[in-house]
């Protein structure tokens, strides 16, 4: 079956502008995650969505970040006045619906942004 | 703040090599997750442990929980130039909302 996609696949933008990052999690799965991921460094968690719990927004480094989630659906991950060192992967992972600590993420793509 | 920390960060080894990296974190984990990460692609999952000292093989990968759960470890046993990579662990904390927590990872280079 599909897997997780994420839209666009990359991105360039100047510094000031709003994008909008897409993701369509696996169907069924009701966790969904996004994650940023710098030019050779790790996964910086960003937001969690899990069924119709309120998100756990804690990774968002600023008011300049924002997601939604319609439902079990997709989601939207939101820069406000994009800045330089808002330039990464986004990539966005979903887990299938059970125990919390048995979920198996399963990764998009990743948009890549670079901000110029 | 919730950590799982991973060293080294870089390890370079000729093929034929063995290579191990080393996960641990800051509080009590309900599971440990592995993934693999090529040079320009996104992770994905290789295993999950959930049991204290539980050890599970791959082929030529060894994956071990601690008995503590706080740590654990990757080890590849003569690496091919296939296995570069970063490995990242992930795990679950007890505490808190649940949501995995994916360490700093170990990028592994292998020269044939």
């Amino acid at each position: 079956g599909a897997g997780v996609s994420q839209s666009p696949s990359n991105k360039v933008t100047e510094k000031g502008k709003d994008v909008e990052l897409r993701c369509d999690p696996i169907s069924g799965h009701t966790a969904l995650y996004w994650y940023r991921q710098r030019l050779g460094q790790g996964l910086e968690f960003l937001i969690y969505f899990q069924g119709n719990s309120a998100p756990d927004k804690s990774g968002l480094p600023s008011d300049r970040f924002s997601a939604e989630r319609t439902g079990e659906s997709v989601s939207t991950l939101t820069i406000q006045r994009t800045q330089q060192e808002d330039s990464a992967v986004y990539l966005c992972a979903s887990s299938p619906p059970g125990l919390a600590n048995t979920d198996t993420q399963y990764f998009g793509p990743g948009t890549r942004l670079t901000v110029l | 703040g919730q950590q799982v920390m991973q060293i080294p960060q870089y390890q370079h080894v000729q093929e034929g090599e063995d290579f191990t990296t080393y996960c641990n974190s800051s509080t009590t984990l309900s599971n440990i997750q592995w993934y693999k990460q090529r040079p320009g692609g996104h992770p994905v999952f290789l295993i999950q442990l959930v049991k204290s000292g539980e050890v599970k093989k791959q082929k030529r990968l060894t994956f071990q929980f601690g008995e503590a759960k706080k740590n654990s470890s990757l080890h590849i046993t003569a690496t091919q130039t296939t296995d570069v990579g970063t490995y990242f662990c992930a795990g679950t904390m007890n505490t808190g909302f649940q949501k995995l927590v994916f360490g700093t990872g170990t990028r592994l280079l292998v020269s044939p």
